[in-house]
């Protein structure tokens, strides 16, 4: 078994750069793939990242995904920030030794 | 369309039942895998089943092994979790969630239903 931890919180001002980390406790976080979801308040999840680095019709190219196996993590990245893309973004895995889907903790995008 | 409508959340006492549905429409049901993921009031996402495109195998988390049962019923496109001895933690809003057929990833989701688990 095995978790992702986020950051709580990151906060940037409009039209900059962000970086939300996601690192793997234990394994290697290039043996699954990684999403990333969006969660507006009131809203389901929706998402923005899906196999590393992948983005679904209609997701801005702004958003990005990379994995880094020095520091055993996945990021999400936001450039070009709008006010809109203030909202809670989740890191999810898949554990291999029971099946589990794994999330992350969750990471609180201000943008100010 | 995908679409995934949640139902059947509500009050409950503890120790007691619930059985959520979650009608699917929008994409053919019978090839795709299914999830329940719930999130406690201002908490985060905690993923808790998956059933298969051919009801078997299914999966849980530690958290509700034993207690909680996923089942599909394809003639009504339909995704279950029946929900028994319930605890005031279970107190969250739970959403079904369609799976990728080629990865973990949940990329279609419903707007959730409130499960409250109170005296």
């Amino acid at each position: 078994n095995f978790m992702l931890t986020q950051p709580h919180s990151v906060s940037e001002s409009p039209g900059k750069t962000v970086t939300i980390s996601c690192t793997r406790s234990s394994g290697t976080i290039a043996s699954s793939y990684v999403q990333w979801y969006q969660q507006r308040p009131g809203s389901a999840p929706t998402t923005v990242i899906y196999e590393d680095y992948q983005r679904p019709s209609g997701v801005p190219d702004r958003f990005s995904g990379s994995i880094d196996s020095s520091s055993n993590s996945a990021s999400l990245t936001i450039s070009g920030l709008k006010t809109e893309d203030e909202a809670d973004y989740y890191c999810q895995s898949y554990d291999s030794s029971n099946q589990n889907r794994v999330f992350g903790g969750g990471t609180k995008l201000t943008v100010l | 369309e995908v679409q995934l409508v949640e139902s059947g959340g509500g009050l409950v006492q503890p120790g007691g039942s619930l059985r959520l549905s979650c009608a699917a429409s929008g994409f053919t049901f019978s090839s795709y895998g299914l999830n329940w993921v719930r999130q406690p009031p201002g908490k985060g996402l905690e993923w808790l089943s998956y059933i298969s495109s051919t009801a078997s195998p299914m999966y849980y988390a530690d958290s509700v092994k034993g207690r909680f049962t996923i089942s599909r019923d394809y003639a009504k496109n339909s995704l279950y979790l029946q929900m028994n001895g319930l605890r005031d933690e279970d107190t969250a809003v739970y959403y079904c969630a369609r799976g990728s057929t080629s990865s973990s990833h949940l990329d279609y989701w419903g707007q959730g239903t409130l499960v409250t688990v109170s005296s």
